[in-house]
């Protein structure tokens, strides 16, 4: 069973950057897609992106565009999530997700990642 | 970008009692759509997809219906571990989600 653990909470300045990391064990890392999902406090999900490892390329919601870089390292099964020019409204918890189908993004989440916390204060 | 419209916000319901939820999408989104389950401080858990087909170990309580544009989400009788937060979510084009809908004990 595919297992995704996500690196810790994280507190930083404005203007700086986060990167959150998304590592698979127990099965298929490269074929299936992996997406970023953010959730605000008290607020709903919002997807920000997402890559399928195999391939290498990245796609991002237009929203953030520009802001957000997401990667994957297939050697480690490991997902990255970096976000820049951060602001207060970026403070929310970030999943990482698998899509259940492989090889599309555009396709169901069953298996979510813990989430990351990341706060956005000076 | 699809909109993802969810209704209501707030469903109160005792337990044993029957909920139906509604999404409606602004454009067609064929049959390409999940409904997730969340409760306070946890991940989304995969409830449906394809409209109308359980996850694994998702009870038989749980059915969607619906699509296009229309959806609904059913849980038959609820338990007291049902009573959380449900968004529905499109991936016909890039992934929107509902706002949620609060299933809160009546």
């Amino acid at each position: 069973q595919v297992q995704l653990v996500q690196s810790g909470a994280e507190v930083k300045k404005p203007g700086s950057s986060v990167k959150v990391s998304c590592k698979a064990s127990g099965g298929t890392f490269s074929s299936y897609a992996i997406s970023w999902v953010r959730q605000a406090p008290g607020q709903g999900l919002e997807w920000m992106g997402g890559i399928i490892p195999i391939f290498g390329t990245a796609n991002y919601a237009q929203k953030f565009q520009g802001r957000v870089t997401i990667t994957a390292d297939e050697s480690t099964s490991t997902a990255y999530m970096e976000l820049s020019s951060l602001r207060s409204e970026d403070t929310a918890v970030y999943y990482c997700a698998r899509g259940r189908v492989g090889a599309t993004m555009k396709h169901a989440f069953d298996i979510w990642g813990q989430g990351t916390m990341v706060t956005v204060s000076s | 970008e699809i909109v993802m419209t969810q209704s209501p916000a707030t469903l109160s319901v005792s337990p044993g009692e029957r909920a139906t939820l509604s999404c409606r999408a602004s454009q067609s989104v064929s049959s390409n759509l999940a409904w997730y389950q969340q409760k306070p401080g946890q991940a989304p858990r995969l409830l449906i997809y394809g409209a109308s087909t359980r996850a694994t170990g998702i009870p038989a309580r749980f059915s969607g219906s619906g699509s296009g544009t229309e959806f609904t989400l059913t849980i038959s009788s609820l338990q007291s571990e049902d009573f959380a937060v449900y968004y529905c979510q499109q991936y016909n084009n890039w992934p929107t989600f509902g706002q949620g809908t609060k299933v809160e004990i009546k």
